[in-house]
């Protein structure tokens, strides 16, 4: 099974800030790899899909980049929306595999 | 608008057995993979299972292989979650999400349906 790897699991930050955080995988994805939002008590809401394609309507301060087994989300201007837990998953191969999360706290 | 919604959730001893469906709506269910995630209180995401369209191919994380059993009826645009032997490890919200395309990624998820396995 390929394991993923998220860092940091907790994060502090606050708005306007830059976050980003990592995702690594034990062995390559190519660019098969996504990125979530969840918020308490939700579903996970998709921002990132094969990398770096922002899924529609999310908006353009999420970003992706990364291939093989180094990945990143990053957050360009932290809005009071966007404090939540992040996820990255593979889909690579079976059995599809997720990231433990980061949670983005307010500072 | 696509809309996911799971119901069958609920309380029940170890060893027992539930049924879990997902009514789909605002697109064509019979074009799409789909799939059910859990997530134990607490805790992160868990990819349980998928099926393609036509119910031909599915496939199981190793924890439920031999358990639990996805299926889907195009009849009545439905997903469903066959869990037998059911374990206090099973406890978790259960989502089905819809894969768009051939890849497998989730971007529909429902609301979640609880299940909880407890004496």
């Amino acid at each position: 099974d390929i394991q993923m790897t998220q860092s940091p699991s907790t994060l502090s930050a606050s708005v306007g800030d830059r976050v980003i955080i990592t995702c690594r995988a034990s062995q390559s994805i190519n660019s098969w790899l996504a990125w979530y939002q969840q918020k308490p008590g939700k579903a996970p809401k998709v921002l990132i899909y094969q990398a770096s394609s922002l899924e529609s309507g999310v908006p353009s301060r999420f970003s992706g980049s990364g291939s093989g087994t180094e990945f990143t989300l990053t957050i360009s201007g932290l809005q009071p929306d966007d404090f939540a837990t992040y996820y990255c998953q593979q889909y690579n191969s079976y059995p599809v595999t997720f990231g433990g999360g980061t949670k983005v706290e307010i500072k | 608008e696509v809309q996911l919604v799971e119901s069958g959730g609920g309380l029940v001893q170890p060893g027992g057995s539930l049924r879990l469906s997902c009514a789909a709506s605002g697109f064509t269910f019979t074009n799409n993979w789909m799939t059910w995630v859990r997530q134990a209180p607490g805790k992160g995401l868990e990819w349980v299972a998928n099926i393609k369209q036509d119910g031909s191919d599915k496939y199981y994380v190793d924890s439920v292989k031999g358990r639990f059993t996805i299926s889907r009826d195009h009849a009545k645009n439905s997903l469903y979650l066959e869990m037998n032997s059911l374990r206090v490890e099973d406890t978790a919200v259960y989502y089905c999400a819809r894969i768009p395309g051939s890849d497998s990624y989730f971007d529909y998820w429902g609301q979640g349906t609880l299940v909880t396995v407890s004496s």
